[in-house]
């Protein structure tokens, strides 16, 4: 079993649909990375959350650490959206990231 | 520009040939990682600067992969004797130093390796 798991893995959604990606992990972490990434593109961080939720323009993510469980959410979306999103924690004992598979985003005009 | 650089963006060579791979990461960043992605699959980490230590390698990494940061500012990863598996986006982060930092990433060097 993968220490962070992703869901769902693909999602096709028609443009102004509400977006849900989950993240679950089964190890103590200090924080939570949400990155999206571009086809051929790189990687950018969307948010660093360690706790509550965080909002960045139509996008939200939340963490509940008692549950080991984040999700990240879409308002509105758009088909500039299309992307992977990718989950990846910092354990606590050191900094390295684990990283999700991934899911990959396609958001149809 | 004031973002994590990479160069070249893209490299192909033959097996057997040395590659290396360097990285300008963000001018105050102390920690530097070097990530390794294929195709369909997550990053997978490489290693870890804080200034000019390498602090951490992964296990995965072979004794044909080094890398170094001299003066704690940009990092070198090379690739000696490459292989057809060695094939794919090599991505290097840059983060502060303090305790938790959030990575900025680099646009990232693709190896095709014939």
């Amino acid at each position: 079993k993968n220490e962070v798991e992703q869901s769902p893995q693909n999602l096709t959604a028609q443009e102004g649909e509400f977006i849900t990606i989950n993240c679950s992990y089964s190890v103590g972490i200090s924080a939570l990375h949400w990155l999206q990434q571009h086809p051929g593109g790189g990687i950018v961080s969307l948010f660093m959350l360690s706790s509550g939720k965080k909002k960045h323009g139509r996008l939200i993510a939340t963490i509940n650490i008692q549950e080991k469980h984040s999700s990240l959410h879409i308002t509105a979306s758009h088909p500039r959206d299309s992307a992977v999103y990718i989950c990846a924690v910092y354990m606590d004992s050191n900094y390295q990231l684990i990283w999700g598979a991934g899911t990959k985003l396609i958001i149809k005009p | 520009d004031t973002g994590v650089s990479q160069d070249p963006r893209h490299k192909i060579t033959k097996r057997g040939q040395n590659v290396t791979f360097r990285c300008d990461p963000i001018s105050e960043h102390n920690r530097l990682y070097w990530y390794r992605q294929t195709l369909g699959q997550g990053p997978e980490f490489l290693t870890y600067f804080q200034n000019e230590a390498q602090l951490e390698k992964s296990r995965l990494l072979s004794d044909r992969f080094s890398a170094e940061r001299p003066k704690g500012s940009f990092s070198t990863l090379e690739i000696q004797r490459t292989e057809q598996g060695d094939s794919a986006m090599y991505l290097c982060a840059s983060s502060l130093d303090s305790g938790i930092g959030e990575l900025f990433f680099g646009e990232g060097s693709r190896l095709t390796v014939l």
